[in-house]
């Protein structure tokens, strides 16, 4: 069955740090995959996409992430975090059958 | 935000009783999805639709059943809610499997 897997549970970071978020997805065929961002008390806003291509995207808010296939993995990167990167994140793919399904989300906490 | 509208927003409801929660979009997007959020476990796919009348099971169904009668709304019913039911439940849909968008959430609790 098609999963998907974070492994952070929960990170805290001070502003300025680097930020790597861990995921991997077990499916063997062709999926779109995506990085969800949840502020507190709000609902889930797309942060990037891959479907093809690069395997390096770019999102909003200076996010990126890296499709490495032979891994099964889609990591989200930022330089440098900001408070207001204070979230819970999530990791998602989409199979060709239209099933869309989601990591367990990493909340991330940013301290000024 | 894309037009998509869950109601009720908030409902409180006694083990044993049905509940349906509504989701309708305003968009015409084949795909509509039910999820619930609960705390570790991030988003659980409950059932999804890929078109009128043409559903399927998700990662956690047992308990639920859903409906689309019309592209525009899909029905998420609990025939005998229990406790563990209590949850904050999110819709979404998708033109295709290019990108899904999310209502603003039912928290649903059963006491």
């Amino acid at each position: 069955a098609q999963s998907v897997s974070q492994h952070n549970h929960h990170v805290i970071l001070s502003e300025a740090a680097s930020l790597e978020l861990g995921c991997n997805y077990s499916y063997g065929g062709t999926v779109n995959l995506f990085w969800y961002v949840q502020y507190p008390g709000q609902h889930l806003q797309l942060l990037l996409k891959y479907f093809s291509g690069d395997p390096l995207v770019k999102g909003i808010k200076g996010f990126e992430a890296e499709f490495i296939k032979s891994k099964f993995s889609f990591n989200l990167r930022k330089p440098s975090v900001q408070w207001s990167d204070t979230a819970e994140y999530f990791c998602a793919v989409y199979n060709q059958g239209g099933k869309l399904i989601f990591g367990q989300g990493t909340e991330l906490s940013v301290k000024p | 935000d894309a037009g998509i509208t869950q109601s009720p927003r908030h409902k409180v409801t006694e083990t044993g009783t049905p509940v349906t929660l509504r989701c309708h979009q305003t968009e015409n997007h084949r795909y509509m999805y039910w999820y619930r959020q609960d705390p570790g476990h991030g988003l659980r796919l409950i059932h999804y639709s890929y078109g009128v009348k043409d559903t399927d099971k998700g990662e956690v169904s047992d308990g639920y059943s859903v409906s689309r009668s019309k592209t525009e709304d899909f029905l998420l019913t609990l025939e005998s809610a229990t406790s563990s039911q209590t949850s904050v439940y999110f819709c979404a849909i998708s033109p295709s499997n290019t990108e899904a968008f999310f209502g603003q959430g039912t928290r649903l609790t059963v006491v």
